[in-house]
């Protein structure tokens, strides 16, 4: 079975960071690309990074650019988001998500997300 | 960036009825467009990918249409389950961008 397991979510300070961990499983990691996308509560659905199967090709939305950083490690089928400089508009769901091929594909296989609450 | 707009953001409808919602890009996207299904406190799921090639597993009453900047999804006999939010979202290129979302009553 394909699953994506994510963890390292909390409750954080504004200013402080974290790191998204994201183990994956029932599929061969390294074929793949894989992204990050966040879930506010009550709203909708926020793409925030993709890194392709080899690290050769990161993206970001404008939004996080510059905080937030994505890396994966293929020899132990994990992907993680470092969060930095944490705010409070970064409450939110965060999940590790799979595209069916391509990097740039629709998002197939969602883990079931890792919440972070930044407050003081 | 490209925006997705959707229409209507939310809609009621009841069991057996047709129902559409709309999707437009601010530019062309070829027919690289996607379709997912949100119940109440679960993870996305992919129902519809390339505009209108149906996911596995997704029942035929799910369909979607259309290319370039104007896409649509259809539900052909609404069913109580169906009672979500429905994203779509554009994939062609970075930055990857969500549709607001249609909240479906039924």
């Amino acid at each position: 079975e394909v699953q994506l397991v994510e963890s390292g979510g909390g409750l954080v300070q504004p200013g402080t960071s974290l790191r998204l961990s994201c183990v994956a499983s029932g599929f061969t990691f390294d074929d793949y690309a894989m992204h990050w996308v966040r879930q506010a509560p009550g709203k909708g659905l926020e793409w925030l990074s993709g890194i392709s199967w080899n690290s050769a090709t990161i993206t970001y939305a404008g939004s996080v650019k510059g905080r937030f950083t994505i890396s994966r490690d293929n020899d132990k089928n994990s992907l993680f988001l470092h969060l930095t400089n944490l705010r409070p508009e970064d409450t939110a769901f965060y999940y590790c998500v799979k595209p069916r091929e391509l990097l740039y594909d629709a998002f197939h296989i969602w883990g079931q997300g890792t919440v972070v609450t930044v407050s003081s | 960036d490209i925006q997705m707009t959707q229409s209507p953001s939310s809609l009621s409808a009841s069991v057996g009825d047709r129902v559409t919602i709309s999707c437009r890009a601010s530019q062309g996207i070829l027919n690289s467009l996607a379709w997912y299904q949100q119940k109440p406190g679960k993870v996305p799921k992919l129902l519809i990918y390339a505009a209108s090639t149906l996911q596995s597993g997704v029942p035929s009453r799910f369909s979607g249409s259309g290319s370039g900047t104007d896409f649509t999804l259809t539900i052909s006999s609404l069913q109580p389950e169906d009672a979500a939010t429905y994203f779509c979202q554009k994939y062609v290129s970075a930055p990857v961008t969500f549709g607001q979302g249609t909240r479906l009553e039924i």
